[in-house]
């Protein structure tokens, strides 16, 4: 079936540390991916989407690369700060099916000054 | 500002009672969506709505039920058949029932047993 992978958490890092969260998923098909974030007592705001193979999503410093070879789209930041701690989810949804999205479990970051 | 609204924020069940939580979204998106979230997990979904008057069961419909009489509300009633309904409960929507667009999400209602 379909699925997402994520890496275990909860990640804690220095500030201005380098961050990479992985992901993977399975697909029949070729789905648009995306990632989202979550901080406490919140909703989830989306950070950033990759609709087809090799497309790169970024925003407010963070990049995932849609790799169909390996099946993954990996979560980057090259510098992270205090405010980035949130808990951040991968997921996936496939055309024609209504949109839906399937979730990862969620990775919780944990940035310390 | 448009977006999605989530009313109430925390709510209380009593066992053997119905309760409902009201989504509402100025946004004009045709679809919408209702997910559960348990800590520690992911989201899983309970049903969607691509257009008024029409919805399907996701994932993990049994013990809930929607409505979808306008456009801009999709109602979750959990029902007493719900053995284990305290969870977090979010409500999305999209322009695009197609999946290529994100969607945009509620702040949630989180459900507690009394």
């Amino acid at each position: 079936g379909n699925s997402v992978t994520q890496m275990e958490g909860p990640v804690t890092l220095s500030e201005e540390a380098f961050l990479t969260i992985n992901c993977t998923y399975t697909a029949t098909g070729y789905p648009s991916l995306f990632w989202y974030v979550q901080y406490p007592g919140e909703g989830l705001q989306l950070l950033l989407k990759a609709t087809k193979a090799d497309d790169k999503g970024s925003n407010k410093g963070f990049e995932a690369t849609y790799r169909k070879e390996t099946t993954s789209f990996h979560l980057e930041k090259g510098s992270v700060q205090v405010s980035d701690s949130a808990v951040y989810f991968c997921a996936l949804s496939l055309r024609n099916q209504g949109g839906k999205l399937i979730f990862g479990q969620g990775t919780e970051l944990s940035v310390k000054p | 500002d448009g977006g999605i609204t989530q009313s109430p924020k925390y709510l209380f069940r009593k066992e053997g009672q119905n309760v409902t939580l009201s989504c509402e979204q100025n946004l004009n998106h045709d679809a919408m969506y209702w997910y559960r979230q348990d800590p520690g997990q992911g989201l899983r979904l309970i049903y969607y709505s691509q257009i008024v008057n029409d919805f399907q069961k996701g994932d993990i419909a049994e013990g809930y039920s929607v409505s979808r009489e306008k456009k801009e509300s999709f109602p979750l009633t959990v029902t007493s058949a719900q053995k284990n309904p305290t969870a977090f409960y979010l409500c999305a929507s999209s322009i695009d029932q197609i999946g290529n667009q994100p969607q945009h999400f509620g702040d949630g209602t989180r459900l507690s047993i009394l």
